[in-house]
């Protein structure tokens, strides 16, 4: 059964960048059953889906932040991560890694990030 | 970017009742349609996929119908550990995209 788990700082400044990696356990990342994707939620608010990477390292992402987002893939250690620069407060969320068949199933127990001096 | 709309944002059944959430999309999403559950705290949990499908582990008193623009979620007879928001979500078209949530509370 395929596990996720985020990790990353809990606290980043403003203009800075936002690194988070998810770590996939219970199956192999290189499986082509799956893309991998970041989705966030800011507090009290909504789901945004961010980026997703196939283990090939074909990505997609969402216009509204492709312009900050990377998504990267090491198959070596069965992970993929984000990084998100210049964050503003408007950052500060939970941000969930997810597994996508085409849906997004399973999930990460998320992180939250906070944008803040 | 297919918008999502869901209503209505807050619904209050009281337990044992059916409750009904609709989900409307702004352009065809066939039935490439999601539905997730989300507690207090944790992360989204898969319902129903294909619009009708149920994930696995799910029981049957949660069922999912529509197709094009119109989707509803239907849970039969609510049990407390059913009071939570739920999320419509499309995966027609990309970026995917969610619905803002329904919250369904006890009445």
């Amino acid at each position: 059964q395929l596990q996720l788990q985020e990790s990353g700082p809990g606290l980043v400044k403003p203009s800075e960048t936002l690194s988070l990696t998810c770590t996939v356990s219970g199956g192999s990342i290189t499986t082509t059953n799956y893309y991998w994707s970041w989705i966030r939620q800011p507090p009290g608010k909504g789901l945004e889906w961010i980026a997703y990477i196939f283990y090939t390292g074909t990505t997609n992402y969402n216009p509204s932040l492709k312009s900050r987002v990377t998504i990267s893939v090491d198959t070596s250690k069965n992970q993929f991560s984000l990084t998100l620069s210049s964050v503003t407060a408007a950052d500060t969320a939970v941000y969930y890694c997810a597994g996508q068949p085409s849906w997004f199933d399973p999930w990460g127990q998320g992180t939250l990030v906070t944008v803040s001096s | 970017e297919i918008v999502m709309t869901q209503s209505p944002a807050t619904l209050s059944v009281s337990p044992g009742e059916r409750a009904t959430l609709s989900c409307r999309a702004s352009q065809s999403v066939s039935s490439n349609l999601a539905w997730y559950q989300q507690k207090p705290g944790q992360a989204p949990r898969l319902l129903i996929y294909g619009a009708s499908t149920r994930a696995t582990g799910i029981p049957a008193r949660f069922s999912g119908s529509g197709s094009g623009t119109e989707f509803t979620l239907t849970i039969s007879s609510l049990q407390s550990e059913d009071f939570a928001v739920y999320y419509c979500q499309q995966y027609n078209n990309w970026p995917y995209t969610f619905g803002q949530g329904t919250r369904l509370e006890i009445k």
